[in-house]
């Protein structure tokens, strides 16, 4: 979508390694997520973001950091992947002036 | 934990017929949102229903709320088959504008031409 990307589109990676999702904005909106879709749960809050330094916990944030140095990039690390989190990770902006997320495309991951 | 559950879980219908999904939540809610995601794609947002409002109209689109059953419902008019998709309603629990939202499991809706 205008405005937000995700790198990368697709990973495969092996069990126990680090990855590191980007998420960067054009948009200069304050909030920033990074949400987990899998089939049977929809989507689910890892961490999110309301501003430069400023993170929080989601619903499912276990095995997962942020970090947030600029206001357009929000980056995911998984420290040590796991199969469990073969998913895809899905990255969403907000301005609390408009209506709405604005999502990124998806990183499909693939931890074999 | 699910804020949002949607019903049913899958529809299909004829091209030009309507399509109405429905959406339960749990607890108060500042506004409720209703977004569609198309197959390998990102959620797109459609409609915002405030609290205080019981409807809204976009397009074809239209939206209920209603706080006391703690229900929404959206329905698509006239459907096409490029409305194949699958819908999700997502909800802002908090009265203070966290912009924190929790989104249901969603609806695959597939519109037969």
């Amino acid at each position: 979508d205008a405005g937000i990307t995700q790198s990368p589109r697709h990973k495969v990676t092996e069990t126990g390694t680090p990855v590191t999702l980007r998420c960067h904005q054009t948009e200069n909106h304050r909030y920033m997520y990074w949400y987990r879709q899998d089939p049977g749960h929809g989507l689910r809050l890892i961490h999110y973001s309301y501003g430069v330094k400023d993170t929080d916990k989601g619903e499912v944030s276990d095995g997962y950091s942020v970090s947030r140095s600029k206001t357009e990039d929000f980056l995911l690390t998984l420290e040590s992947a796991t199969s469990s989190q073969t998913s895809v990770y899905f990255c969403a902006i907000s301005d609390p002036l408009k209506n709405g997320y604005t999502f990124g495309s998806g990183t499909r991951l693939t931890v074999v | 934990s699910q804020q949002g559950e949607e019903d049913p879980q899958a529809l299909s219908i004829q091209e030009g017929e309507n399509a109405t999904m429905n959406c339960s939540y749990k607890t108060s809610i500042n506004n409720l949102q209703w977004y569609r995601q198309n197959s390998g794609r990102g959620l797109v947002h459609l409609i915002l229903i405030r609290s205080n409002e019981r409807e809204k109209h976009s397009g074809r689109l239209r939206v209920t709320l209603d706080t006391s059953k703690k229900s929404s419902s959206l329905l698509i008019t006239a459907s096409r088959a490029a409305d194949t998709a699958s819908y999700f309603c997502a909800t802002d629990p908090s009265q203070g504008g966290s912009e924190k939202l929790v989104f249901g499991k969603g609806t695959k809706l597939t519109v037969n031409p």
